[in-house]
């Protein structure tokens, strides 16, 4: 299993300002992952950030406004740039065990994040 | 592409009824199946899994689910449900490894006395 710490659980920021959320997980693992679920959504996956490579974003996601580090195998922050109303969410990190069946995805109690 | 539909929104029983959370999944190879329940204000917590092998797949909090290939579904159950399980529940599913996780839009639980 993992355990995973994310920093802050939640902030009200001003629109226009950036906020950096830290993920710090108790081992050493090669993928993690920040989501973002909206009010009454789902989880959408923003991006897949490996150690010592730039992060992977999905469509709809852009390096310039979540850009993201992976300074080592158990640390990442996601930084929200530019912040707007719209960008009020939970932000969630994540990680993926491996080993066969006993793979499970592992989450951070996420950060609740409120632009006015 | 992988997808997952729940197609209930909200659902509210009465404490100690029994409870079906409907969960179905489209995706071309076997799936790697996932139930997770968020709590108000927390992250989310794995309920149960399933890879492979039995069918029925038993999870913590005595939820179990009922893996059907030819309805490509994975309906999460209970038989007594507890005030405790109000939260929001979502269906995942993924290929093997360390690879992304594709989530339902959830279904919010509200139990009544």
């Amino acid at each position: 299993s993992a355990v995973i710490s994310q920093k802050p659980s939640r902030d009200i920021c001003q629109r226009g300002t950036s906020l950096t959320i830290q993920c710090q997980v108790d081992s050493q693992v090669t993928m993690m992952f920040w989501y973002r679920q909206q009010p009454g959504q789902s989880l959408t996956l923003i991006a897949t950030a490996n150690q010592g490579s730039e992060a992977t974003y999905e469509s709809g996601f852009v390096i310039d406004k979540f850009p993201i580090s992976r300074p080592n195998l158990t640390f990442s922050t996601l930084t929200v740039s530019n912040m707007s109303p719209e960008d009020s969410s939970i932000y969630l990190c994540s990680v993926e065990g491996t080993g066969g069946e006993n793979t499970e995805a592992f989450f951070g109690q996420g950060t609740r994040l409120t632009v006015v | 592409a992988q997808s997952v539909t729940q197609p209930d929104i909200h659902i509210t029983v009465s404490e100690g009824a029994s409870l079906e959370l409907r969960c179905n999944y489209s995706y071309g190879a076997t799936p790697y199946l996932f139930w997770y329940v968020q709590s108000p204000g927390q992250g989310l917590q794995l309920l149960l899994k399933y890879f492979s092998g039995d069918t029925l797949v038993q999870g913590i909090k005595g939820f179990e689910a009922e893996f059907k290939r030819s309805q490509s579904s994975f309906n999460l159950r209970k038989p007594s449900v507890h005030w405790s399980d109000a939260a929001e529940y979502f269906c995942a599913v993924g290929p093997f490894g360390n690879e992304k996780l594709t989530f339902g839009t959830g279904t919010r639980l509200t139990i009544i006395p």
